[in-house]
């Protein structure tokens, strides 16, 4: 069974500051890679994903994920952060339709 | 294009009631999926639909929990009796087919229930 360990509960930081949250898998097979987001009072939305290819991955609003095969990690990060990214991130594995996700990360960022 | 649908959004009843939620999925998408997600934690699988049929119920507590989606569109998860336990949000989600991994899934917006 694949499992996902998403290292941080909560992270708080103010605008502008550099975001990096972490996500590592357990699964010896092919996988599928993703991170979803969930804004305040919203549903689950997909982010970037990772099937194949170049190891870092850009997705939507700056967002982008680097793949570490030998390290089974998949990190999310943003340059520069705003307000408006305040919201729940899941890093999810797939090895063919289902989806496990991590706990979750709640990223709070301060004006 | 219309996202996924899912009613109630809130759901209050006391235990050992019974409680159903709806889904309705992206327009042709052909595979359906019921996820269960518990305070603090990741979104678990609890049934996946390939049109009406149901090809993954493993997690499915089927001693209290069902699920149907006649016709092979809307469906709907019932729990009969709920239990304090059960207090959740369910997640329906959606995708085109399951031929490709590469499939997203789309997510409703959830029902909350909380039992009493």
């Amino acid at each position: 069974a694949q499992s996902v360990s998403q290292h941080n509960h909560h992270v708080i930081l103010s605008e502008a500051a550099s975001l990096e949250l972490g996500c590592n898998y357990s699964y010896g097979g092919t996988v599928n890679l993703f991170w979803y987001v969930q804004y305040p009072g919203q549903h689950l939305q997909l982010l970037l994903k990772y099937f194949s290819g170049d190891p870092l991955v850009k997705g939507i609003k700056g967002f982008e994920a680097e793949f570490i095969k030998s390290k089974f990690s998949f990190n999310l990060r943003k340059p520069s952060v705003q307000w408006s990214d305040t919201a729940e991130y899941f890093c999810a594995v797939s090895n063919d339709y289902k989806l496990s996700f991590g706990a979750g990360t709640t990223v709070t960022v301060r004006a | 294009e219309a996202g996924v649908v899912q009613s109630p959004r809130y759901k209050i009843i006391e235990k050992k009631q019974p409680v159903a939620f709806w889904c309705n999925p992206i327009s042709g998408h052909n595979t359906l999926y019921w996820y269960r997600q518990n305070l603090g934690q990741g979104p678990e699988l609890l049934i996946r639909y390939e049109n009406e049929e149901a090809v993954d119920d493993s997690q499915l507590p089927k001693d209290r929990f069902s699920a149907e989606r006649l016709k092979g569109v809307d469906s709907t998860l019932k729990i009969q009796p709920a239990e304090l336990g059960d207090s959740a949000v369910y997640l329906c989600a959606s995708s085109l087919d399951r031929s490709s991994a590469y499939n997203e899934q789309f997510f409703g917006p959830g029902t909350r229930l909380t039992v009493l």
